[in-house]
């Protein structure tokens, strides 16, 4: 119940093109869902988000889209540029009221090539 | 801001040695830190949280006596392998909260890892 699922595991996209990775839980007490960025041999930094309260939400080119009632969330990247080249994370966390430690749960990460 | 540091970046020792890391949060006070390993090409798996002045907890399989970690202040958080040996090799990476009622509490800042490897 505590596995965040994410993909494709890898995805290449051409310059200008729109990126978009998918992630989908199952435990409902996960209110906080962040995506991070990694760049081979550094640590992982937080690039956007969201709660549950909305469906949306934009940062420059970084959108997420979150999809409450199917338990979803999706990372979109608008005009993919070559620097954009780094390994994808989405991640979850508990509630305060869900009593737990509230760790970050994961996903697999999504290597992310843009092609010049 | 909310830096987080780690020290060494890189390190390479003989099998059989101990291995300290530092974590420190440079301009932010952090109530929780965690620790994490990855290997390449894999995502991170937490192997421990720690809240200062207390002892930490370890996730399940995480031998305690082998990663000893302490957090004796706000700002700084180590850990200590003991007796590494080549399968010790890996990435690890700590990351911070801040101290609650300082702001926003949910996002955990990461450090830029330290990679381990054992001879």
């Amino acid at each position: 119940q505590q596995q965040v699922k994410q993909s494709p595991q890898s995805l290449i996209v051409q310059k200008g093109g729109i990126s978009i990775i998918n992630c989908a839980y199952e435990n409902t007490a996960f209110d906080y869902f962040p995506w991070y960025q990694q760049f081979p041999g550094k640590g992982p930094a937080l690039l956007i988000a969201i709660r549950p309260d909305v469906s949306e939400k934009k940062e420059g080119r970084f959108t997420i889209s979150f999809n409450k009632s199917a338990k979803q969330f999706s990372l979109h990247i608008m005009d993919s540029q070559p620097g954009d080249s780094a390994t994808y994370f989405c991640a979850a966390q508990p509630s305060i009221s869900s009593g737990s430690a509230r760790q970050l749960t994961f996903g697999s990460g999504t290597q992310l090539t843009v092609l010049p | 801001g909310a830096v987080v540091s780690q020290h060494p970046s890189r390190v390479i020792c003989k099998s059989g040695t101990s291995v300290k890391i530092e974590c420190r949060s440079l301009d932010f006070q952090a109530t929780t830190m965690f620790w994490y390993r990855q290997f390449p090409k894999q995502s991170l798996m937490l192997m421990a949280t720690s809240n200062e002045g207390s002892k930490a907890t370890y996730e399940q399989g995480v031998e305690k006596d082998k990663f000893l970690i302490n957090h004796a202040s706000l700002t700084l958080s180590t850990l200590t392998v003991t007796s590494a040996h080549p399968e010790d090799s890996s990435f690890y990476i700590c990351s911070a909260k801040l101290l609650l009622g300082t702001g926003p509490t949910d996002t955990q800042y990461f450090g830029p890892g330290t990679r381990l490897t054992v001879l």
